[in-house]
């Protein structure tokens, strides 16, 4: 079975810093993999999604994301953080077979200091 | 437009009674899925149906009931609610035949007294 895994439960970035969030998944075939936000009291917003082809994908708000298949991996960067970024983000894998079925991390909540 | 909107936004019961949920997307997709967010914001999807047909069906206690009347709307039907319900849940759609991207609703926050 696919899983997901966010290393980090918290994060703690000074506005204007560079930002990594991790992600590791597990999954036997070429994943279909994405990155979503979530501000408080809100629904999840798609950042970005990798399907083929470029493995350095870019999402919307600055986000973009590198998929390394060496290291199963998929993290999340943004060069320069603004305070509006602080959210929980969660990452997430597909499966095809089993009817789109999107399996998430367990989330990183990303604080933001000004 | 809002693409993906559920009502209520708040739900507040007291256990064993029954509630229900809807969602209603106005994307055209053809499969919408609930997805149940715990007190740890863990995320794990409970049903999908595709054109009214359930695909998934996630080990959920059958007091959970979806009903699809039409590809647009998925609705959820809670009986005998309990403690341990409480949650958000999380409507989304997609297209069945390309990947997801999922388009979420912005959540209900169901709370059991």
């Amino acid at each position: 079975a696919q899983s997901v895994t966010q290393p980090d439960i918290h994060i703690t970035v000074s506005e204007g810093a560079s930002l990594e969030l991790r992600c590791n998944y597990s999954y036997g075939a070429t994943p279909y993999l994405f990155w979503y936000v979530q501000s408080p009291g809100q629904g999840l917003q798609l950042l970005l999604k990798y399907f083929s082809g470029d493995t350095l994908v870019q999402g919307i708000k600055g986000f973009e994301a590198e998929f390394k298949r060496s290291q199963s991996s998929f993290n999340l960067r943004k060069p320069s953080v603004h305070w509006s970024d602080a959210a929980e983000y969660f990452c997430a894998v597909v499966q095809m077979e089993y009817g789109n079925k999107l399996v998430f991390g367990a989330g990183t909540i990303l604080r933001v200091k000004s | 437009d809002t693409a993906v909107s559920q009502t209520p936004k708040y739900l507040v019961t007291q256990m064993g009674n029954d509630k229900s949920i809807k969602c209603e997307q106005n994307l055209g997709h053809d499969t919408m899925y609930w997805y149940k967010q715990d007190s740890k914001k863990f995320l794990k999807i409970m049903f999908s149906y595709n054109n009214k047909e359930l695909i998934i069906n996630e080990t959920v206690p059958n007091r959970f009931s979806p009903k699809s009347p039409d590809k647009a709307h998925l609705n959820l039907h809670i009986n005998s609610l309990e403690l341990g319900d409480s949650a958000v849940y999380f409507c989304a759609s997609s297209q069945r035949d390309r990947a997801p991207p999922l388009h979420f609703g912005n959540g209900t926050r169901l709370t059991v007294t």
